[in-house]
């Protein structure tokens, strides 16, 4: 099976703090997916990888970065934490077609 | 880009009714459609997905309908369970932009048993 993990389900942390998502998928797929999720909004993208070391904005990209140094991992960071970037975040990653999910990290910053 | 518009956002049936969700999109260049369920504490998962040279497909009480004439697919679950009840999110996809996905904004579906 499939599998994608995310580093923590439950996070807190204060404004202007760095914080670091991090994302790990054993089915060396060459795309993998940053997204945020929240009540009414549905899942929109942040930022995807293609490769390592590749990086390309989604929709929502203001206030995050990204970084992929091995095939496995990919890593969302808030440079400095808002409050408005209180969510649930989810990788996704896929070869082809349909992409699969990990469980979420729900980050609350206070 | 794409727009991929949901509908209802709140759906409640009664156990053993049929369920339907609606999505459309707006680029007609998208070419694959699937469809995730999201239960509560989990990251969505796949449960049926049809691509652009087919109409319909069934996968035992679930089955998606696409229009491309019309840019919308529908989501059909026959004889609803209590565990069919989740978030449902429909999506939009094109073979050529790296396997990126445009979701809609989720239908909350509740089966009362």
């Amino acid at each position: 099976d499939v599998k994608v993990t995310q580093s923590s389900r439950y996070l807190v942390k204060r404004t202007g703090e760095k914080v670091f998502l991090e994302c790990v998928q054993d089915m060396d797929h060459e795309n993998m997916f940053w997204y945020r999720q929240d009540p009414g909004l549905g899942l929109r993208l942040i930022y995807f990888s293609y490769d390592v070391k590749m990086k390309e904005k989604g929709d929502i990209p203001e206030g995050y970065s990204v970084s992929r140094e091995k095939k496995e991992r990919f890593s969302l960071i808030l440079e400095s934490a808002s409050t408005n970037q209180t969510s649930m975040y989810l990788c996704a990653s896929s070869a082809w077609g349909e992409q699969f999910f990990g469980p979420g990290t729900r980050l609350t910053v206070l | 880009g794409e727009n991929v518009e949901q509908h209802p956002s709140t759906l409640s049936v009664q156990e053993g009714d049929s369920a339907v969700i609606k999505c459309t999109y707006s680029d007609s260049a998208s070419n694959y459609f699937p469809w995730y369920k999201q239960e509560l504490g989990k990251g969505p998962q796949l449960i049926i997905d049809i691509r652009s040279n087919v109409g319909e497909k069934k996968d035992q009480r679930i089955a998606v309908t696409l229009n491309k004439t019309a840019k919308h697919f529908s989501l059909h679950i026959t004889e609803t369970q209590p565990e069919d009840s989740a978030v449902y999110f429909c999506a939009a996809s094109k073979s050529n932009t790296g396997n990126q996905f445009y979701f809609g904004t989720g239908t909350s579906l509740t089966v009362i048993p």
